[in-house]
């Protein structure tokens, strides 16, 4: 089935810009989505659709999708950033929905 | 606003049944797909089963078909997950979702453990 690659994780000094990348086959033909977790706590929608930010996302979490990559980039990034991050899609051709590992984000 | 409550774990041993429930409220639930997701300890997300508006489509992962099965009751706003012939590897925390124009979960509830061992 469908195999999306991330880094296992990405470091980042406060207020600098993280970019997570999401790898797959054709991936820019694909809508992606993107899901922070903290520890103890359900995942939660950050992006949709490629680049769609939910209500009460920050301006400073953005996407993009292209060829064979997709990146959710975190600007300006805060403490309360520091969590795992997962790219999903759907795949049209097992009937799946796949996710990525995940990267785990540290705010240095 | 959108409220899922996930109810049934427990600690069951290998080759059992259990049943999770997930209440819905705050929506039209018949209205929207519902699907499960699941993490097992230290590990990332995986997809489990997805069930549609209503209930003329199911999709399951490789990895539970044949022994899983998602169902739903409108009337009553929950989304189920019957799960037979469970494995150690079925050991995890098991989330419920809204599918949100069939391809991303806009909302989740806050899990489920589950826990096979003998």
């Amino acid at each position: 089935s469908y195999v999306l690659t991330q880094p296992p994780s990405v470091s980042v000094a406060p207020g600098k810009t993280a970019r997570i990348t999401c790898g797959g086959i054709d991936i820019g033909t694909k809508l992606v989505h993107w899901y922070q977790q903290k520890p103890g706590q359900a995942p939660a929608l950050v992006m949709y659709e490629d680049r769609g930010r939910p209500s009460g996302i920050p301006e400073r979490f953005s996407g993009s999708n292209s060829g064979s990559m997709a990146t959710l980039t975190i600007s300006r990034v805060e403490a309360g950033d520091e969590a795992d991050y997962y790219c999903q899609v759907w795949d049209t051709t097992s009937e799946n929905y796949v996710f990525g590992a995940g990267t785990k984000v540290t705010v240095l | 606003q959108v409220q899922l409550v996930e109810s049934g774990g427990g600690v069951v041993q290998p080759g059992t049944s259990l049943r999770l429930s997930c209440a819905a409220s705050g929506f039209s639930f018949s209205s929207f797909g519902m699907l499960w997701v699941r993490q097992a300890p230290g590990k990332g997300l995986e997809w489990v089963a997805v069930i549609w508006f209503d209930g003329t489509k199911t999709y399951y992962a490789d990895s539970v078909k044949g022994r899983f099965t998602i169902s739903r009751d409108n009337s009553k706003k929950t989304v189920y997950l019957q799960m037979n012939s469970l494995r150690a590897e079925d050991t995890a925390v098991y989330f419920c979702a809204r599918l949100y124009g069939g391809n991303y979960f806009d909302s989740w509830g806050q899990g489920s453990l589950v826990t096979v061992s003998s």
